[in-house]
């Protein structure tokens, strides 16, 4: 079975420009999540979609992350403009829904380098 | 504000030794995950425990559940070099959002 995949595994952008990343979760799996993992830091939820709807976008920075889910399968994260702080991890995880254990499973990850 | 904690932050332990990392949450979960992450990769699932008292084995790792002290333990024994990697705990108090733990960056030295 296919793992959950992710592009590009590495960006360097400066400041203030603009920067998109994809996932692709696995077969199946309706719910799909957008996390950032700061250096040292546990990942954070962004956003959840389940299908192609949002769940949980609480903690996303709206005014300046985006995010889309537009078939309900692969999903495309945007940041415009990058701040230095923005330099992190973004992991996609997946999980097949519903299900009692709700066990997400992680794509390899996208390190931005904001400079 | 839900927290999730770890200690130890850092462990650094000798092969062939026994520790345990401890991941305390303050609100009321009754799923707890524990995730390996090896440097520059991804998550991978270690244990799912599902239910107050649940203890799950794999290898050298033995991870248990206490949800009246909101308390899981994931116990290392007789380490390897290979066991060397940050371990992460999760809560998911709400459905299948999950909140991580600080992570304990672990070292295995000969």
């Amino acid at each position: 079975e296919a793992g959950v995949a992710q592009s590009p595994r590495y960006k360097i952008i400066e400041k203030r420009q603009s920067v998109a990343f994809w996932c692709n979760p696995i077969s199946g799996h309706a719910t799909l999540y957008w996390y950032q993992q700061i250096l040292g830091q546990g990942p954070k939820l962004l956003i959840q979609f389940q299908n192609n709807g949002v769940v949980d976008d609480s903690q996303l920075p709206k005014d300046r992350f985006s995010a889309e889910r537009l078939k309900g399968v692969d999903s495309t994260l945007k940041i415009q403009p990058a701040k230095l702080e923005d330099s992190a991890v973004y992991l996609c995880a997946s999980s097949l829904n519903p299900g009692t254990v709700y066990e997400q499973y992680f794509g390899p990850g996208t390190r931005l380098t904001v400079t | 504000e839900l927290k999730v904690e770890q200690n130890p932050l850092f462990l650094s332990m000798q092969e062939g030794k026994n520790y345990t990392i401890y991941c305390n949450y303050s609100t009321t979960s009754d799923r707890l995950y524990w995730y390996r992450q090896d440097p520059g990769k991804s998550l991978e699932s270690l244990f799912v425990l599902l239910s107050n008292g649940a203890v799950k084995q794999e290898g050298r790792l033995m991870a248990s559940l206490d949800t009246k002290a909101r308390l899981s333990t994931l116990h290392i024994t007789a380490a390897v070099h290979d066991l060397s990697a940050t371990y992460f705990c999760a809560v998911a108090p709400n459905t299948d959002k999950l909140i991580f733990g600080t992570g304990t960056r672990l070292q295995v030295f000969p």
